[in-house]
């Protein structure tokens, strides 16, 4: 079967660095994404990782290594707004999205 | 830039009683959109896929008379909950794939319905 995993919960403090992991098993892949989903909104795009590597955005880094089958999503100079839930999905073979359960980050001053 | 909108927001109704949501695609063109149904502190799960001008793909235990979807244009669909029940309250959120960053994969999702069936 398909499968997403990437922890529940993580707890981090205000101005440092946390990275959330995500491993997947899927029949087939054409990319994994990121998306961050503040509570009771929708979630929003982060990034975009289709080749092995490390792409950078600002605070956010996402990191992909297909061989592996993970990825992480690394976020520096943690700010309070930064807490929110952190979505991992992959795309499958048929490109049907598979999406992980998120992880809850929690930011502390 | 890839915006959608999804219309309304927020709508209570009377259990029996049909309500429709709208997902636009502001400045794209989407030939594909989603629609997810997320329960609280529950993961976003998929409902149907919607291809313009073609019929609703609905995923396993979804009921196609129940979410009707209509896909008429490349930057309309709609999802219109039929005789809905208290149990049918929840977060809608639809998506749509294309835009011009992120890849042409990319899902953009709109700003999400929740509904409160009384």
């Amino acid at each position: 079967g398909q499968n997403i995993d990437q922890p529940t919960e993580m707890t981090a403090t205000e101005g440092a660095i946390v990275q959330i992991n995500c491993t997947y098993q899927t029949s087939g892949f054409n990319g994994l994404f990121w998306y961050q989903q503040h509570a009771g909104e929708a979630p929003t795009f982060l990034s975009y990782n289709v080749l092995d590597g490390l792409e950078e955005k600002g605070r956010f880094s996402s990191f992909l290594s297909r061989s592996k089958g993970y990825s992480y999503l690394l976020l520096k100079e943690l700010q309070m707004k930064d807490s929110a839930s952190y979505l991992c999905a992959v795309m499958d073979s048929n490109y049907q999205l598979i999406w992980g359960a998120g992880t809850k980050l929690i930011i502390k001053p | 830039g890839a915006v959608v909108s999804q219309h309304p927001s927020r709508v209570i109704c009377k259990s029996g009683t049909s309500v429709k949501i709208e997902c636009r695609s502001l400045d794209f063109q989407a030939t594909t959109m989603f629609w997810y149904r997320q329960f609280p502190k529950q993961s976003l799960m998929l409902m149907a896929t919607s291809n313009e001008g073609s019929k609703a793909t609905y995923e396993q235990g979804v009921e196609k008379d129940k979410f009707l979807i209509n896909h008429a244009s490349l930057t309309l669909s709609t999802l219109t909950v039929t005789s809905a029940h208290p149990e049918d309250s929840s977060f809608y959120i639809c998506s749509a794939r294309g835009g011009s960053s992120g890849g042409a994969e990319t899902q953009y999702f709109g700003p999400g319905t929740r509904l409160l069936v009384l």
